[in-house]
C-alpha cells in the first residue's frame, strides 16, 4: 500500500526556471493538499483541492500553480523559481467533510527543492 | 485567524523518563486536533487525533489530551526510548471539517538520550 507518493524527492533548480511536483495517492480520498515546511515556521498550506477539477487557495499560494485533473493526482507548479521557494514540500490527502472527524491526514515523505 | 504553538522547542531527557509536549491554540473552534511525528528527512506520521468532542485518546504509551476551552493539548510520553527521538508536531483543524485544511505548531525536537 503505497499511500502517498510524491516525485521528485530532491530538486534543484536555478531562478526563473521552472518546474511541476507530483503528487499521487491510492486511498482514494477526496481532499489533497500542498504544504511547505521551513526551519522554525511549521508547514504552511499552499493550495488544496476538495475534488476532482477543484482548487483553492492556501495561506501561502503566490508563485504557485496547481492542477488536480484526476482524483488521484494533485500537481503543483512553480512557473518561475524564486530563492524564496527553497523549501521542503509535502503533499497530503484526505476523506471529505464528515469522514475526517476521526481520520488523519496521510502524508508523503516530501520534495526538497533549492532554488539557486 | 488561528495560531498554534508548541512548547519546548526542543527537549533533551534521559531514556526511562516520563515527558510533556504542549501544544496551545488561539481558536477553540476546532475539529479536530493531531499529533505528528516527523523523523529527519521524512514525512509526517499521524500518532494520535482527537476529535473535538473528545477529552483524551491514548496509544501504546502516548496520551493526547485536549481541553478547547482552555486551547491546550498535550501529549504525555511514558518510558521514553532513544526510538522516540523525533519532531513532534500538533495540528489543529478547521471548524466544521468542510476542508479539513490542518494548522500547524512549529514542532518539538525531541532528544532521549540513551
Amino acid at each position: 500500500n503505497a499511500g502517498v507518493t510524491q516525485t521528485p524527492k530532491f530538486r534543484v533548480l536555478k531562478t526563473g526556471q521552472s518546474m511541476t511536483l507530483l503528487c499521487a495517492q491510492d486511498m482514494n480520498h477526496e481532499y489533497m493538499y500542498w504544504y511547505r515546511q521551513d526551519p522554525g515556521m511549521g508547514l504552511r498550506l499552499i493550495h488544496y483541492s476538495v475534488g476532482e477539477g477543484t482548487t483553492a487557495k492556501g495561506e501561502v499560494p503566490d508563485g504557485y500553480n496547481v492542477s488536480r485533473l484526476k482524483k488521484q493526482n494533485f500537481l503543483l507548479g512553480l512557473e518561475s523559481a524564486a530563492p524564496s521557494q527553497t523549501s521542503v514540500y509535502f503533499c497530503a490527502s484526505s476523506y471529505p467533510g464528515q469522514l475526517s472527524y476521526n481520520q488523519p491526514q496521510h502524508f508523503g515523505d516530501g520534495t526538497r527543492l533549492s532554488i539557486l | 485567524k488561528q495560531e498554534v504553538t508548541q512548547i519546548p522547542a526542543a527537549l533533551s531527557v534521559p531514556e526511562g523518563e516520563n515527558l510533556v509536549l504542549n501544544c496551545s491554540f488561539t481558536d477553540s473552534a476546532i475539529y479536530n486536533l493531531q499529533w505528528f511525528r516527523q523523523d529527519p528527512g521524512k514525512g509526517l506520521t499521524s500518532l494520535l487525533l482527537i476529535q473535538s468532542s473528545q477529552r483524551e485518546q491514548t496509544s501504546g504509551r502516548l496520551n493526547a489530551s485536549l481541553d478547547k476551552s482552555s486551547g491546550r493539548s498535550t501529549l504525555y510520553i511514558a518510558a521514553s526510548q532513544p526510538g522516540d527521538s523525533a519532531t513532534y508536531l500538533c495540528a489543529v483543524s478547521d471548524y466544521g471539517g468542510a476542508t479539513n485544511k490542518l494548522i500547524f505548531g512549529t514542532g518539538t525536537l525531541l532528544a532521549v538520550q540513551p
